[in-house]
């Protein structure tokens, strides 16, 4: 497929547990964005990846958060010992920083934590 | 002040009816803007870019206005379809392209 995959669809965790969620942007997009959604609220911003360049963490919301793009492509949000506040859709998105820099979102991992 | 604020409605109208939600911005250096439509336990997925003289796809209008810093998405002739949340995204200029998204508004069309 040529659009952005998201693993898994779905997680059911429990607290206290590490989480691992993985994003396989669209092939030849260099910026990748992480968001999180959670019921019936707008989407958050996590983590932005462009290039080479150092990733804009502000918008991670503990230091239990963290991801990583590896070799530009692939990217991984990691959670650890999760929360029940953590529970919610986790969308990761890729566009091409040049032009109109429209994203294109994965179909998200809803993660809920027991 | 949010960088990016709507309605977050729900609208609810009858089928047939035209529809407009307005999105305010506060940083004047924005550079590009967006409509999106997520529908519900779905992703967002791009619906129409806002042009500056504004631009038209069917049944959907667009428009900028920047002296006001707002844009507005016009719906004619809504379906049941369009029901949905609508959500105005802005970009500011600049090498770092740091995306703001509303927080939506959601469109109920009824029978």
């Amino acid at each position: 497929g040529a659009g952005v995959s998201q693993s898994p669809s779905n997680k059911v965790t429990e607290k206290g547990k590490d989480v691992e969620l993985r994003c396989d942007p669209i092939s030849g997009h260099t910026a990748l964005y992480w968001y999180r959604q959670s019921l019936g609220q707008g989407l958050e911003f996590l983590i932005y990846f462009q290039g080479n360049s150092a990733p804009d963490k502000s918008g991670l919301p503990s230091d239990r958060f963290s991801a990583e793009r590896t070799g530009g492509s692939v990217s991984t949000l990691t959670i650890q010992r999760t929360q029940q506040e953590d529970s919610a859709v986790y969308l990761c998105a890729s566009s091409l920083v040049e032009g109109k820099n429209i994203q294109y979102f994965g179909a998200g991992t809803r993660l809920s934590v027991l | 002040r949010k960088e990016v604020e709507q309605d977050p409605g729900p609208f609810n109208v009858p089928e047939g009816a035209t529809v407009a939600f307005n999105c305010t911005y506060s940083n004047s250096a924005s550079q590009s803007f967006f409509w999106y439509r997520q529908d519900c336990r779905k992703e967002p997925k791009l619906l129409m870019s806002v042009y500056s003289s504004g631009n038209e796809d069917g049944r959907f209008t667009a428009q900028l206005n920047r002296a006001s810093q707002y844009i507005s998405l016009l719906i004619r002739d809504s379906k049941l379809s369009d029901s949905a949340t609508y959500l105005c995204v802005v970009i500011p200029s600049g090498g770092y392209q740091k995306v703001t998204f509303g927080i939506g508004t959601k469109l109920q069309v009824i029978p």
